[in-house]
């Protein structure tokens, strides 16, 4: 069965400090994988998506970024974190090449102070 | 794109009491859609999903409805239980030019007892 990993649960970070969110994938091959983002009481945006590796497709203009060094990991990034940069951010994956659900990471919340 | 507006609408039902949430979406050409259920502090978990070649979907204790023609989808909750108390998101894939969902604003659904 597939399984998705997303560390760490919680993270307090400075404002202007780096940041680095980790998710793997088990089980499966060559999955979609995406980075979304949740403020407090609200939808979820997406950030990135990947359909391989080095291949990173950019949602919105921000202060992150995603990189996809192996098949199942996906990393999203910031040089310098902001305060509008806290949220809980899920990362998520799909099969490829068949439009079905997502699944899911259990999210990291992130504040930034 | 994100779901910009207020807090998240809040429905309140009694236990034992169907529900029905609802959801617009506004690209004909979304082919797939899904709603998922988010407790707080986790990940959105799937619930049940529809194409766009049918009308209606049914699972234990879930169905849902999609209105092709005014782009409304529901999601019908028979008998609501408190483990039922979350918030609910509806999602779409808009085409496969582009593997990734799209999430409605959500709703939170509160269960009294």
């Amino acid at each position: 069965s597939q399984t998705i990993h997303q560390w760490p649960a919680t993270l307090v970070q400075p404002v202007g400090s780096p940041l680095s969110l980790e998710c793997t994938v088990e089980g499966t091959s060559n999955p979609n994988l995406y980075w979304y983002r949740q403020a407090a009481g609200r939808g979820l945006q997406l950030l990135f998506y990947s359909v391989g590796i080095g291949q990173i497709s950019s949602e919105v203009p921000q202060n992150l970024s995603a990189s996809r060094p192996q098949d199942r990991q996906f990393i999203l990034s910031s040089k310098k974190l902001l305060l509008s940069d806290s949220g809980f951010y899920l990362c998520a994956w799909s099969p490829s090449l068949s439009d079905t659900e997502a699944f899911f990471g259990q999210g990291t919340r992130l504040t930034v102070v | 794109g994100e779901s910009v507006g207020l807090h998240l609408p809040t429905l309140s039902v009694q236990e034992g009491d169907n529900s029905i949430i609802n959801c617009a979406y506004s690209n004909s050409a979304s082919d797939y859609f899904i709603w998922y259920k988010q407790e707080s502090g986790k990940g959105p978990q799937f619930i049940i999903d529809i194409r766009s070649n049918m009308d209606k979907r049914q699972g234990q204790r879930v169905t849902v409805l999609l209105n092709k023609t005014v782009k409304h989808l529901s999601l019908q909750i028979a008998a609501t239980q408190p483990g039922d108390s979350a918030v609910y998101f509806c999602a779409e894939n808009r085409g496969t030019g582009r593997r990734a969902l799209t999430f409605g604003s959500g709703t939170r659904l509160q269960v009294q007892p």
